[in-house]
């Protein structure tokens, strides 16, 4: 059972694009939201994260936009640039649910310049 | 600097074989955790451990075990290696319970079973 769907698996974007990338979750029990970033040969890093008591996260290029009652969050990459070609998960976790992380399946990007 | 390294980085072996994949943080974090990454289905979590002593099953943890001895190390053993183990594994570590924590991950194992 995968409780949080991500989608597109993969994503072609022109340099100066904006990139996004969508997750669904179905455990209304989940409080915190993190997406991880992964470069080839790496092991993934912390991105940005959001808490459900806002709707939206900035950090620089990179906005996380939520949605409680779709249970809905995404990820968007303004100005995209080709050193942003990674793979991204979204993830999902909450403190009663063992603190434990799950996992979207992933997105691979590729800016083109 | 702290840091959290896996060896070895690639590793092929033999159905049936035992296979020890190590894990090493120089975080001094208590929460170690082991994933394995397959294209589709992202990071399923295998165990974890919260500290020294104690180890837990994951979601998918039929086929592999831990162990937890020091703050620093936890290994993760295929007791009899299959095909469908072939995989990339990641070691985590994060210095609190709450799922809040940041996780820090190594740079992963590639592990072929032939």
């Amino acid at each position: 059972q995968q409780q949080v769907k991500q989608s597109p698996q993969s994503l072609i974007v022109q340099k100066g694009g904006i990139s996004i990338i969508n997750c669904a979750y179905e455990n209304t029990a989940f409080d915190y939201f993190p997406w991880y970033q992964q470069f080839p040969g790496k092991g993934p890093a912390l991105l940005i994260a959001i808490r459900p008591d806002v709707s939206e996260k900035k950090e620089g290029r990179f906005t996380i936009s939520f949605n409680k009652s779709a249970k809905q969050f995404s990820l968007h990459i303004m100005d995209s640039q080709p050193g942003d070609s990674a793979t991204y998960f979204c993830a999902a976790t909450s403190n009663n649910a063992g603190n434990m992380l799950t996992f979207g399946g992933g997105t691979r990007l590729m800016v083109k310049p | 600097d702290a840091e959290i390294t896996q060896s070895p980085r690639h590793k092929i072996t033999e159905t049936g074989r035992q296979v020890t994949l190590a894990c090493h943080q120089t975080w001094n974090h208590n929460n170690m955790f082991w994933y394995r990454q397959d294209l589709g289905h992202g990071l399923r979590l295998i165990h974890y451990s919260y500290g020294v002593q104690d180890t837990n099953k994951g979601e998918v943890s039929d086929g592999y075990s831990v162990s937890r001895s020091n703050t620093e190390d936890l290994p993760l053993t295929l007791e009899s290696a299959a095909s469908s183990q072939t995989s990339v594994y990641f070691c985590a570590s994060r210095a609190g319970a709450g799922g809040f924590n940041e996780q820090f991950f190594g740079p992963g194992t590639r592990l072929t079973v032939l």
